[in-house]
């Protein structure tokens, strides 16, 4: 079964940077964009960063762009969020989610992760 | 494209109907989705393209509409279906989600 699994969350101070990771199985990873989407405490949800399922397109919400980075590495079935400059509006939990579309850009998001917790704080 | 919906909090019974409503402030045809997500839970795929179930959705969720505005219907309320519902549209390369409605079991 499809299963998708975060890691690198944690506490940070303002200004600091912060990777998080994505572990992917039970399905062909290099067919599907994956994305990283972001619920803040008591908050709605928020898409964060998407890649295309060969690497080729990345799309950035604006409160991120030039901040973070998305990348994947196909060979490994991983796709990885560098966030850089994190400010307190930042925290949320953070989902890996997988796109409904088999090698085509749906933005339809089938799958998620249980999420990591981004703290930042002074 | 902002996403609307209404009502905020509903609070119905077992086995009644729940009719939970999104508007879009422009058209974005057909594209469309509903999330349900539990307490403590990550958001679960319900419905795409307006009216599609995803896999292993009960039949009693359903959705319709078009263009500005959209319905997820529960037909006949579980205890497991108390949550908070977004919905998403993707249209014009982009993509936001509206602010959820909460279903409260009475």
């Amino acid at each position: 079964q499809v299963q998708l699994m975060e890691s690198g969350g944690g506490m940070v101070q303002p200004g600091e940077s912060l990777r998080l990771s994505c572990a992917a199985s039970g399905f062909t990873f290099t067919s599907y964009d994956m994305h990283w989407l972001r619920q803040a405490p008591g908050k709605g949800l928020e898409r964060v960063a998407s890649v295309r399922y060969d690497g080729g397109n990345k799309w950035y919400a604006d409160s991120v762009k030039g901040r973070f980075t998305i990348s994947r590495d196909n060979s490994k079935s991983t796709v990885e969020l560098q966030m850089n400059s994190l400010g307190v509006d930042d925290t949320a939990v953070y989902y890996c989610a997988k796109d409904l579309g088999l090698a085509r850009t749906i933005w339809y998001f089938d799958y998620w992760g249980q999420g990591t917790l981004v703290t930042v704080s002074s | 494209t902002v996403l609307t919906q209404s009502p905020a909090t509903v609070s119905l019974s077992p086995g009644e109907r729940a009719t939970l409503s999104c508007r879009a402030s422009q058209s974005v045809g057909i594209y469309l989705a509903w999330y349900q997500q539990r307490p403590g839970q990550a958001p679960r795929l319900l419905i795409y393209d307006a009216s599609n179930r995803a896999t292993g959705i009960p039949a009693r969720f359903s959705g319709g509409g078009s263009e500005t505005d959209f319905t997820l219907t529960i037909s006949s309320l579980e205890p497991e279906d108390s949550a908070v519902y977004y919905c998403q549209h993707r249209s014009n390369w982009q993509l936001s989600f509206g602010g959820g409605t909460k279903v409260e079991i009475k």
